[in-house]
C-alpha cells in the first residue's frame, strides 16, 4: 500500500531536550516536505526537499532542522525544543510528474 | 509572495443547503490551486485540483482568474461532507504549497 508513515504519532517532551520525528514514503517520490498545523493558522511549511541532499527552507523554519540521505526518508529534527513548537506535524511527498501531495497520518508534538 | 486567503473560519449548514467555501489567491504566475480535506482525526487528502476540472463527492470548482478565485462548491451538502479544508497554490517551480488558514464545514441534520 502506498503511504506515508511517520513516527512516533504523540510525543511529550521537555524544553532542550533533542528529539526527532521520522517520516518514510514508499513511492519513490522526489518531493518531501514538512508542514505545521496550528489552529487559526492552517499549514505552514517548515522545510522542503526536492531530492537526495537537496533541501530548502519553507515559511517558518527557525528551530527544526532536516535532513534528506535516502530518497524514502526525511526526518525532522528539533535539536533544542520549545514550548512555541508544540503543534501538529505533517510530513507529505509528491512525485515529480504529479501535482498531489500524499499527507503523512500526522505527530502531535507537546514541549513543556 | 504567493499567499491563499480563506475569508470564514468556520461554515454552518443544514443537511441539503448548497455550499460555497471561498478562496481567493495572490500570485504573479499561472496559479495552480488544489482543495484538499481532512475528516476528523484524519490525514489531509486532495479533493479538487483545478487543472482536472473533476467533480469529486459532488464538489466542484472553478478558477476564476479575473477575480483571484477558486471557490468550492456543492448544491446540497451531506453530513458527512463536516470536515475542515484547505485551499491550496503550488508555485511555479511545483516546491511549495501554500495553504490558506481553513475552513470548519459543519453539515447539520
Amino acid at each position: 500500500e502506498a503511504q506515508v508513515t511517520q513516527n512516533p504519532r504523540y510525543l511529550i517532551t521537555v524544553t532542550g531536550k533533542k528529539l526527532t520525528v521520522t517520516c518514510s514514503q514508499n513511492m519513490n517520490h522526489e518531493y518531501m516536505s514538512w508542514y505545521r498545523q496550528d489552529p487559526g493558522l492552517g499549514l505552514r511549511q517548515i522545510y522542503y526537499s526536492m531530492n537526495v541532499e537537496v533541501t530548502d527552507k519553507g515559511d517558518v523554519p527557525e528551530g527544526y532542522k532536516v535532513s534528506r540521505k535516502e530518497k524514502r526518508n526525511f526526518p525532522l529534527i528539533l535539536e533544542s525544543p520549545s514550548p512555541n513548537q508544540t503543534s501538529l506535524y505533517f510530513c507529505a511527498s509528491r512525485g515529480d510528474s504529479s501535482y498531489e501531495q500524499y499527507f503523512g497520518p500526522g505527530t502531535r508534538l507537546t514541549v513543556t | 509572495a504567493q499567499r491563499v486567503t480563506q475569508p470564514e473560519k468556520l461554515l454552518s449548514v443544514f443537511k441539503g443547503a448548497p455550499v460555497e467555501l471561498k478562496c481567493n489567491y495572490s500570485y504573479s504566475g499561472s496559479p495552480e490551486l488544489f482543495w484538499y480535506v481532512q475528516y476528523s482525526r484524519q490525514r489531509l487528502q486532495l479533493l479538487l485540483r483545478h487543472i482536472s476540472r473533476e467533480s469529486i463527492k459532488g464538489f466542484t470548482a472553478d478558477l476564476n482568474k479575473g477575480e483571484t478565485s477558486f471557490h468550492l462548491k456543492k448544491p446540497f451538502a451531506q453530513e458527512e461532507d463536516s470536515a475542515m479544508y484547505y485551499c491550496a497554490l503550488l508555485n511555479s517551480g511545483y516546491s511549495t504549497l501554500t495553504f490558506g488558514k481553513g475552513t470548519m464545514l459543519l453539515v447539520s441534520p
